[in-house]
């Protein structure tokens, strides 16, 4: 079975930072591209970041592209967010989520969009 | 970056009626479409892929059309457990916009 536990989110000052991961299990990792999605509270969902299986590539949105860093460890199983200089507008429930189908090769990664998502961690900007 | 347009935002319908749901994009991304559902609480759940095309285990009641800019989810028949908010979602370039989603609610 395909799981995927988000952790690292809580509450953080504006101007400060965040590194949330995402551990999967059930299919192997570096096989797949995986994203990070974003929803804040009561809003519809926005993409954050996506990485391919063998992160030659490294997309983000607009909105938070220079602020965060998006990673991953295959060994590890492991996926992650790097977040600074956050703000308000970050406030919402992070969900990294995979790839419908395997990257046929480490050059190459699929078009292909989210078909197992974790859970969400709720990342909260505040003073 | 491309915008994706869905409408309309809320929907009101009684159970086993037909429902249609349109996705705009401001510029072709060929058959790059999915179609998400989710219910309060929940996480998102993937419908439909490269436009009409239905993910393992999800019902024949939903069906996908389209390509270029425009994009429909239909709903053949509605059920009691359809009532959610659903998404459009572009894949075919490096941002992967969603739509801002219909609600679909119990008329």
């Amino acid at each position: 079975e395909v799981q995927l536990v988000e952790s690292g989110g809580g509450l953080v000052k504006p101007g400060g930072s965040l590194r949330l991961s995402c551990g999967v299990s059930g299919f192997t990792l570096s096989s797949y591209s995986m994203n990070w999605v974003r929803q804040r509270p009561g809003k519809g969902l926005e993409w954050v970041s996506f990485i391919s299986s063998s992160s030659t590539y490294k997309y983000y949105a607009e909105s938070v592209e220079g602020r965060f860093t998006i990673s991953r460890d295959n060994a590890k199983n492991s996926l992650f967010l790097q977040m600074n200089n956050l703000r308000g507008e970050d406030t919402a429930v992070y969900y990294c989520a995979k790839s419908r189908i395997p990257d046929p090769s480490s050059l190459i990664f699929s078009n292909a969009p989210n078909d197992n998502w974790g859970q969400g961690t709720l990342v909260t900007v505040s003073s | 970056d491309i915008r994706m347009t869905q409408s309309p935002s809320t929907l009101s319908a009684y159970v086993g009626d037909r429902v249609t749901i349109t996705c705009r994009a401001s510029q072709t991304i060929n058959n790059w479409l999915a179609w998400y559902q989710q219910k309060p609480g929940k996480v998102p759940k993937l419908l439909i892929y490269e436009a009409s095309d239905l993910q393992t285990g999800v019902p024949s009641r939903f069906r996908g059309s389209g390509s270029g800019t425009e994009f429909t989810l239909t709903i053949s028949s509605l059920q009691p457990d359809d009532f959610a908010t659903y998404f459009c979602q572009e894949y075919g370039t490096y941002s992967r916009t969603y739509g801002q989603g219909t609600k679909v609610e119990i008329k």
